[in-house]
């Protein structure tokens, strides 16, 4: 298996404008996760996914972010509009639910995102 | 009071020696704990996870687990530099919930 898989690798923008984050996790992964880090705030959980239901996305920062997981294979990050704050490494990471497995996150490259 | 602390170091020591690295946990029911490493520019790779109070040996690391002090910590013997990285020590606290240290950073010198 080639992994998480996420895209873009790098995103520069500009404030206000829209930007997508994709991921496309293990085959066979049923729990999907997406976590920000920064230097100042570390490895924050943003919201996670499972069988493509949002179970808790109390991490989101503010309605400017949105997450969607339309099937089992994709799910996307959305900002809009962005902010300069918005500026970190965005990694989604997935797990397979079973007894011992699903606390195991297997991560993405991460996309590293900078609002000018 | 953060949930899961660790010391951000650096931490350093030569090469061939034991690391010792500690965390602290907030969530008295937690259940599951994990130590990732993370290199610069890469991404977390789980290396150790703990269940039970006590030790659990793998290789070179032992992760030890104190739940009575909410203490969990990761020892490296025989540090090598391929081991100098960021280790985040991560708390499973119920469900799908896992929350991240701020890591350690973990410099063996050659």
């Amino acid at each position: 298996d080639a992994g998480v898989i996420q895209s873009p690798r790098h995103e520069v923008t500009e404030m206000g404008q829209e930007v997508t984050l994709r991921c496309k996790p293990i085959s066979g992964h049923n729990s999907l996760f997406w976590y920000r880090q920064t230097m100042m705030r570390g490895l924050e959980l943003l919201i996670y996914f499972n069988n493509n239901v949002p179970i808790d996305d109390s991490g989101m920062p503010e309605d400017r972010f949105s997450a969607k997981m339309p099937n089992a294979s994709f799910s996307t990050l959305k900002i809009q509009p962005s902010e300069p704050r918005d500026s970190a490494v965005y990694f989604c990471a997935s797990s397979f639910d079973r007894a011992e497995d699903n606390e195991k996150l297997l991560f993405g490259s991460g996309t590293q995102l900078s609002v000018l | 009071q953060k949930e899961v602390e660790q010391n951000s170091g650096p931490l350093s020591v030569p090469e061939g020696a034991i690391a010792s690295l500690n965390c602290t946990y907030s969530d008295r029911g937690s259940q599951s704990f994990f130590w990732y490493r993370q290199y610069s520019g890469k991404s977390p790779e789980l290396i150790m996870f703990i269940y039970s109070n006590g030790d659990k040996e793998d290789g070179r690391f032992t992760a030890q687990l104190n739940k009575a002090s909410q203490y969990v910590s990761l020892l490296i013997r025989d540090s090598q530099p391929s081991d100098s990285a960021t280790y985040l020590c991560a708390v499973n606290t119920g469900g799908f919930k896992t929350i991240f240290g701020a890591g350690t950073r973990l410099f063996v010198k050659a």
